[in-house]
């Protein structure tokens, strides 16, 4: 049974370019978050994904955009980097909206 | 920002000890989710609460959702090594399915 699967793991981008993440949920989920987790600090919850629509979304700017397939997986676009942008980023998927969330291992995004 | 209180900040324990620690919030949650992360990868999750007063186990841990529903609590009983790590509460609002606040975590490190 695979679990989230994210890519790539690492990531080293200049500031002002844009990135793509992607993300695999589990076997069985149909629901993708994602969370920005800055060194020291809890995940920030940037948006939801159910149905191929972004259904809650966190305090992130427009910058921040996403989209999901219809085999459940995502990806996590953000354009015109910033410094402050460096984090790990963190999918998690779930069985509907509302349930636990199971978390893949990240990638690392460092902007210079 | 985070509107979740997380304590302790860190705890140093014995090995063989007990751990305690919460989360607390002026705001009401319908779920809470404990996670355990180790440096470099994603949150893994050790306990889901639903209901107001439930209290679960898994293993060495017990969490319960407090009657409030404004806070939730995490024992880890009779530490080993492998314990090390942080912890971090996440709480999802009633009005805000999908969206999980996490506070700024617990770091255990058990000593021999």
């Amino acid at each position: 049974d695979a679990g989230v699967t994210q890519s790539p793991t690492h990531l080293i981008k200049t500031r002002g370019q844009q990135v793509t993440l992607r993300c695999s949920p589990k076997s069985g989920h149909d629901t993708v978050s994602w969370y920005q987790q800055a060194l020291g600090q809890g995940p920030q919850f940037i948006f939801q994904y159910y149905e191929e629509e972004e259904r809650q979304r966190g305090n992130f700017p427009d910058r921040f955009s996403g989209h999901q397939f219809p085999n459940y997986s995502s990806e996590l676009n953000v354009n015109a980097l910033l410094l402050g942008d460096s984090a790990l980023y963190l999918c998690a998927s779930s069985i509907g909206t509302e349930y636990e969330q199971y978390f893949g291992p990240g990638t690392r995004l460092t902007v210079t | 920002g985070q509107q979740l209180n997380q304590s302790p900040q860190s705890m140093f324990i014995q090995e063989g000890e007990d751990v305690s620690m919460n989360c607390t919030s002026s705001s009401i949650f319908n779920t809470w989710l404990w996670y355990k992360q180790d440096p470099g990868e994603g949150p893994v999750l050790l306990i889901a609460l639903y209901k107001a007063g439930e209290l679960t186990s898994n293993g060495r841990l017990t969490a319960q959702f407090g009657i409030t529903r404004k806070d939730s609590f995490l024992n880890i009983s009779a530490s080993i090594p492998s314990d090390v790590g942080i912890y971090f509460c996440a709480g999802q609002l009633g009005d805000s399915w999908g969206k999980f606040q996490f506070g700024a975590g617990t770091q255990v490190v058990v000593t021999p």
